[in-house]
């Protein structure tokens, strides 16, 4: 079963400018989750869709925005992009439902690292 | 807001010698993942573990849930060069019943095993 891909792996960027991130899941799961990782921060949830809808949100200003194809693919957008977005954007897919009632495994792509100059 | 603490930061060892990581917290969590990161790629799952007080080995791994499920250990055996990386920890709350695939990780250790 083929694991989760990101494209594309590498993307720079000006400040101001918007950018657009993509991931596909592994075949059957539902559910994507968005991370966004940095030396300072470590790795912060920014958001999951499941079934095309988007189910939690973390703490990240509105230019953060996601959304989720019937296929279960994701995009991640950024708009206005600030120096501090430079980072490493990870996804992570799941089935989005409990196993065995108790937990829901998530699997992580390989990420795209974004530069903003 | 739920926070993992993950100690230590940095771990630098000889081959061959023995190392806990520990990952800490005030909340509660449903189940506890392990990732190992290697640079410029994404964390690779490890183990989850579910109950309190849950024991899981991986090879020369040992992994632990605390009692209360506040807590989790990492303990490698032997360590060998191969083991170098990055290692985070991560809960994962369900409401409601239903699992939310959000993640809180810990900051992470970078262990580096010499030969």
């Amino acid at each position: 079963k083929a694991g989760v891909t990101q494209t594309p792996r590498y993307l720079i960027k000006t400040r101001g400018q918007q950018v657009t991130l993509s991931c596909s899941p592994i075949s059957g799961h539902r559910s994507v989750s968005w991370y966004q990782q940095t030396p300072g921060q470590g790795l912060q949830f920014l958001f999951e869709y499941f079934s095309e809808t988007q189910r939690n949100k973390g703490n990240f200003p509105g230019r953060f925005s996601g959304r989720q194809f019937s296929n279960s693919r994701s995009e991640m957008n950024v708009s206005t992009l600030e120096l501090g977005d430079s980072a490493l954007y990870l996804c992570a897919s799941s089935m989005g439902r409990l196993a065995g009632g108790r937990y829901n495994e998530q699997f992580f792509g390989p990420g795209t690292r974004l530069t903003v100059l | 807001t739920q926070l993992l603490e993950q100690s230590p930061q940095f771990l630098s060892i000889q081959e061959g010698e023995n190392l806990t990581v520990y990952c800490n917290s005030s909340s509660v969590f449903s189940s506890l993942q392990w990732y190992r990161q290697e640079p410029g790629e994404g964390p690779v799952l490890l183990v989850t573990v579910v109950t309190g007080g849950e024991v899981k080995k991986l090879k020369r791994l040992t992994f632990q849930f605390g009692d209360a499920r506040k807590d989790s250990s990492l303990h490698i055996t032997a360590a060998q060069p191969g083991d170098t990386g990055l290692y985070l920890c991560a809960g994962a709350t369900n409401a409601g019943g239903t699992s939310y695939g959000k993640l809180t990780f810990g900051q992470g250790t970078i262990l580096t095993v010499h030969p």
